[in-house]
């Protein structure tokens, strides 16, 4: 039961543009959201978060939208760049048995076009 | 300076050998993790540790043994390799409840 979901696998973009990149969940307990950007060969690396109690954090280029209601958030990267290029995760922090585990969804291939 | 490593970043070997991979982290954080990237890119959680102690077991083959010698190192041992085991995997690290950083990972190729 996939509890964190990416529907798109992979999404073009041109550079300058502005990219969504999409993210739902069913779990309401969820009590707080990241989005990790991974490189090829490389570990994935911490983005930006946003706690449940909140419905938009900013960070420079990138911010990542809460709707509660919806069960969905997004990160929006403005403008986008060919650096950009990745693979994104989006993940769901949860408590499971009083212990908190972290699930991840299954990345977005991201392409910034020049 | 790394802050999360893994060795060996790359590992192929054949079935029904045992292997380990090893992680370590200079970030002073006090929880670390196992998880594995498969085929079709779910990363999902094998174990974590907490201040040495075993929190998180998920459901996975019991040829997986992870070991916590200080909270700064968390190994992986694979015993009875199988194909199906070829994965990319992952430590990571963190403050306990608090964003996880990741290493570099180590790929498993068993043939």
């Amino acid at each position: 039961d996939q509890q964190v979901k990416q529907n798109s696998p992979s999404l073009s973009v041109q550079e300058g543009r502005i990219s969504i990149l999409n993210c739902d969940y069913t779990n309401s307990m969820f009590d707080y959201f990241l989005w990790y950007k991974k490189y090829p060969a490389e570990g994935p690396t911490f983005l930006i978060s946003i706690s449940s109690i909140k419905d938009k954090n900013e960070d420079g280029r990138f911010t990542v939208f809460l709707n509660k209601s919806a069960k969905h958030l997004s990160l929006h990267i403005v403008p986008s760049q060919p650096g950009d290029s990745a693979v994104y995760f989006c993940a769901a922090k949860g408590l499971y048995s009083g212990t908190y585990k972290y699930i991840f969804g299954t990345g977005t291939r991201l392409k910034v076009l020049a | 300076d790394t802050a999360v490593s893994q060795t060996p970043k790359y590992l192929v070997t054949q079935m029904g050998n045992d292997k380990s991979i090893k992680c370590e982290q200079n970030l002073g954080h006090d929880t670390m993790y196992w998880y594995k990237q498969d085929s079709k890119k779910f990363l999902k959680i094998m174990f974590s540790y907490n201040n040495k102690e075993l929190i998180i077991n998920e459901t996975v083959p019991n040829r997986f043994s992870p070991k916590s010698p200080d909270k700064a190192h968390l190994n992986l041992h694979i015993n009875s390799l199988e194909l199906g085991d070829s994965a990319v995997y992952f430590c990571a690290s963190s403050r306990y409840g608090e964003t996880q950083y990741f290493g570099p990972g180590t790929r498993l190729l068993v043939l």
